[in-house]
């Protein structure tokens, strides 16, 4: 059963940098159809997915954030990280990573299968 | 806005059926499979459909899904209190390149 672990400053002042680590445990970063997401939830509202990263480094983002997010992967620490540029009250949210699978069988497929706990960041000066 | 559209809300009375929709378009649904997922209070979300109409390990059979054109369906029977929740539809989007999920339909067992 593949684990995921986010940790990270839980406070962020406006128009700093977030970032935030995702360690994976009980399974390898690196096996078979799969990329590593990081979604987010605003208090009281829905879930919005940030982007994901391959293990081969490969990388797509949620187009309404306009290029302030950076996603990497260090496939030696079984880890992979998000940075969030120029944040704002706006980006205060619980950030859960997750591990999505991918592939073809009879049609594309997507879809998130272990999730981490979340950890609550809060943007305030 | 979301890009796929689910009610805000659906409720009914336990040990009966609902059924949660979830609308979209040609470069997501339509196109892609779709899957969806529980959030109980305070906790992740969790996989509970996939592909969309297989279900986990561990999920029960009393949660089942299905899809026709730009639509999908989420559909519990037997319905519980714990299964009290937020749930959400989401699929890869073709066009935007980039996951859409539904805004998420709060369950509310009478």
């Amino acid at each position: 059963q593949v684990q995921l672990q986010e940790s990270g400053p839980g406070l962020v002042k406006p128009s700093q940098t977030l970032s935030l680590t995702c360690t994976v445990s009980s399974g390898s970063i690196s096996s078979g159809s799969y990329y590593w997401s990081w979604i987010r939830q605003p208090a009281g509202k829905g879930v919005e997915w940030i982007g994901r990263i391959y293990t081969s480094g490969s990388t797509n983002y949620n187009p309404s954030l306009k290029s302030r997010a950076t996603i990497s992967v260090d496939t030696s620490k079984s880890q992979f990280s998000l940075k969030l540029s120029s944040v704002t009250a706006a980006d205060t949210a619980v950030y859960y990573c997750a591990r999505g699978a991918s592939g073809y069988s009879s049609g594309w497929y997507n879809y998130f299968d272990f999730w981490g706990q979340g950890t609550l960041v809060t943007v305030s000066s | 806005q979301s890009v796929l559209t689910q009610p805000p809300s659906v409720s009914a009375a336990p040990g009966q059926k609902v059924t949660i929709s979830c609308s979209g378009g040609s470069s997501n649904i339509g196109n892609n499979y779709v899957s969806w997922y529980q959030q109980l209070p305070g906790t992740a979300p969790r996989l509970l459909i996939y592909e969309n109409n297989k279900r986990p390990s561990g999920i029960p059979d009393r949660f089942s899904g299905s899809k026709s054109d730009t639509s999908a369906t989420l559909g519990i029977t037997g319905l519980q209190t714990g299964d009290e929740a937020d749930y959400y539809c989401g699929t890869w989007d073709s066009s935007l390149n980039a996951w859409v999920f539904g805004g998420g339909t709060k369950l509310t067992v009478l």
